[in-house]
């Protein structure tokens, strides 16, 4: 089935720095999402972004599916952006396939 | 309001039991998805379902069982089966063609 890899596993950024996390794929899709896990569990749907770039205040995303990766941008980071950030992909069957996730910790 | 519903938030269970979470929604979605997370793990798919009276496992359906009678309504069993049910469980849903997913708050389950 399709893979998704999320890098870097890992950031901790200081409270104001810009940010981009990557999200790569194995095979074509035509769904992908960016979800920001918040400290209570819950997934906030960040973008529904299967090609293309689009933006929302601070963040933005990106989406290259002829080349098979997305970027989610961070800029002038805040505290309330610390939790986990999924990308997921519809892969065959329609079952929605997520990577391992990106921890991102912003100090102030 | 619209959206999905997972209840309950926060459920305890005995070994041997097995206990069922409930998961609804009034988006006229057709697709219902449950996925399990560890702690600082990702999320897993245990079953999905894309149409009623039909529903496919996941990579880990192994001790869980699931009904669909209702387009509204996706209850995940987790059995005596299950070795290790000790996780947070998040339910999702979307319409059948690609579109975007939403999922709902999660139910934490412990097992004492």
């Amino acid at each position: 089935g399709i893979q998704v890899e999320q890098s870097p596993p890992d950031l901790i950024l200081q409270e104001g720095a810009n940010s981009t996390l990557r999200c790569n794929f194995s095979d074509s899709v035509n769904n992908l999402q960016w979800f920001h896990q918040n400290p209570w569990g819950q997934l906030i749907n960040l973008f529904y972004i299967p090609s293309g770039t689009k933006q929302n205040g601070r963040l933005s995303a990106t989406t290259v599916a002829t080349e098979r990766y997305s970027l989610l941008y961070i800029s002038s980071s805040q505290t309330t952006d610390s939790g986990v950030y999924f990308c997921a992909v519809l892969g065959e069957g329609n079952k929605l396939v997520f990577g391992a996730g990106t921890i991102l910790r912003v100090k102030s | 309001d619209g959206g999905i519903t997972q209840s309950p938030k926060y459920l305890f269970r005995k070994e041997g039991q097995n206990v069922t979470l409930s998961c609804e929604q009034n988006l006229n979605h057709d697709a219902m998805y449950w996925y399990r997370q560890d702690p600082g793990q990702g999320l897993r798919l245990i079953y999905y379902s894309q149409i009623v009276n039909d529903f496919q496992k996941g990579d880990i359906a192994e001790g869980y069982s699931v009904s669909r009678e209702k387009k509204e309504s996706f209850p995940l069993t987790v059995t005596s089966a299950q070795k290790n049910p000790t996780a947070f469980y998040l339910c999702a849903s979307s319409f059948s063609v690609p579109t975007e997913a939403f999922f709902g708050q999660g139910t934490r389950l412990t097992v004492v």
